[in-house]
Formats: structure tokens, sequence, C-alpha cells
């Protein structure tokens, strides 16, 4: 019943732009799509979430195409901190569950 | 206090014992979740609480598992007469409310069933 489908790995040289897609066609009009990331040992991380336009925050970009089916995070410049398992989900707001899948495992390599 | 605290972070029991796993919310939240990460694999939502409304129970796998909230804030998960595949780490967050956009973590509890 997966709603997102992501790669399962990539890697990125350390101080380029890491760019994680995520594949959400199935979305509906109410749903956003939220992206959390688990650093080994650790609990996830909220990163960014949004619904329709693109969003920057600290940590990440967040770039929805026009159509919604498809999204990609983007960490402008990757440090080895980096390194861990990004989640996309797609989850309707006032739905508490976050469903998670398998999600991307990002290698930074120096 | 500042973030999502949960004990004990290991815990290593026999086959059949009970096992209780407590997670302190961050102060004024009142959305508390449950969720289990198996190794290698994604998370499981087990439970969650909202308030004093009736929790949302649809993850539990079986009904070893059970799991309360008193007072609004501690939660305790309680899986009775264990199974190797109960081994896992378990994994609670807290937020706001039920709908906020950010749930924090706390480190997870890994329970190690021999």
């Amino acid at each position: 019943d997966a709603k997102t489908t992501q790669p399962p790995s990539m890697d990125c040289a350390e101080g380029r732009a890491a760019n994680l897609p995520c594949n959400h066609s199935t979305i509906s009009g109410n749903e956003y799509v939220y992206w959390y990331r688990q650093i080994h040992s650790q609990g996830p991380q909220y990163i960014i979430h949004g619904l329709k336009n693109n969003e920057t925050n600290e940590m990440a970009s967040l770039i929805i195409t026009e159509d919604r089916k498809s999204s990609t995070l983007i960490l402008p410049h990757a440090t080895l901190r980096d390194t861990a398992v990004y989640y996309c989900i797609v989850r309707v707001e006032d739905n508490s569950k976050l469903t998670f899948g398998k999600g991307i495992t990002l290698s930074v390599r120096p | 206090g500042a973030g999502v605290s949960q004990s004990p972070s290991n815990k290593v029991t026999e086959k059949g014992k009970d096992v209780e796993l407590r997670c302190d919310p961050i102060s004024g939240h009142t959305a508390l979740y449950w969720y289990r990460q198996s190794l290698g694999q994604g998370l499981e939502f087990l439970i969650y609480f909202q308030g004093n409304s009736a929790p949302d129970k649809s993850g539990l796998p079986s009904d070893r598992f059970s799991a309360e909230r008193t007072g609004g804030s501690v939660s305790t998960l309680t899986i009775q007469r264990t199974q190797q595949e109960d081994s896992a780490v378990y994994l609670c967050a807290s937020s706001l409310y039920s709908g906020a956009r950010k749930a924090f973590f706390g480190q997870g509890t890994r329970l190690t069933v021999v």
C-alpha cells in the first residue's frame, strides 16, 4: 500500500547538492508531501513539507512538480553528517499517522 | 524536558517475559505515537494517543501489545509473553496536536528477546 516510491540508495560528494527523488503519482489534493530523515541509531527527524508550492528552510528545499506526482528534496551542500535514510511521506494534514516506507539511503562521500 | 525521552535505551529479555517501555513526550504535546522498527526495515505504526480521545490502536500486531497514557503525558507500551519476532527498536514520538506538521521522535528502546 506504498503511496510513495523512492530509489533504494544514492550517493553524492561532500559539498555538492544532493537531489533525492520521490514519486507519489496517486497523491490526493489534500495530501501534503513530508520528508523525514533517520541518521543511524537515532529517531527520525522532520525536514520539510509542502502541498504544491516549492518550500525552503534552513535544512533543505522541496521542489514539487506542477502535477504533484513527484517531488525532489534538495540538500544544497551535503555534509558527511547528512548520511542517513530519507523518507518521503504523503499525509493528509489532519491525519496523525505518518506511514513510513523504506526510504532512500543517502551516502555522502568525502 | 527538551525532547522526547524513552527508557530504557536497551532491554534484553527472555522469551515469554513481559516488558514495559516508557515514553516521556515533550511537555505540552497532546499527541503521542508509538512505532516499531525491525532490523533493516522501515517504521511500522503501532498506536497513537490524542488528548482524551480513544487511542488509534490499528497498528498493534497482536493482543500481546498494549499501551496506555496516564494523565495525558507519560506513555507505557507493554508487550506480554515476548517472542523473538518482537525484537526491534521501539520509537515514540510526540507532536503538539494530532495534525501538527512536526512529530518529534525519541531515540528509541532497542528490545532484544532471547
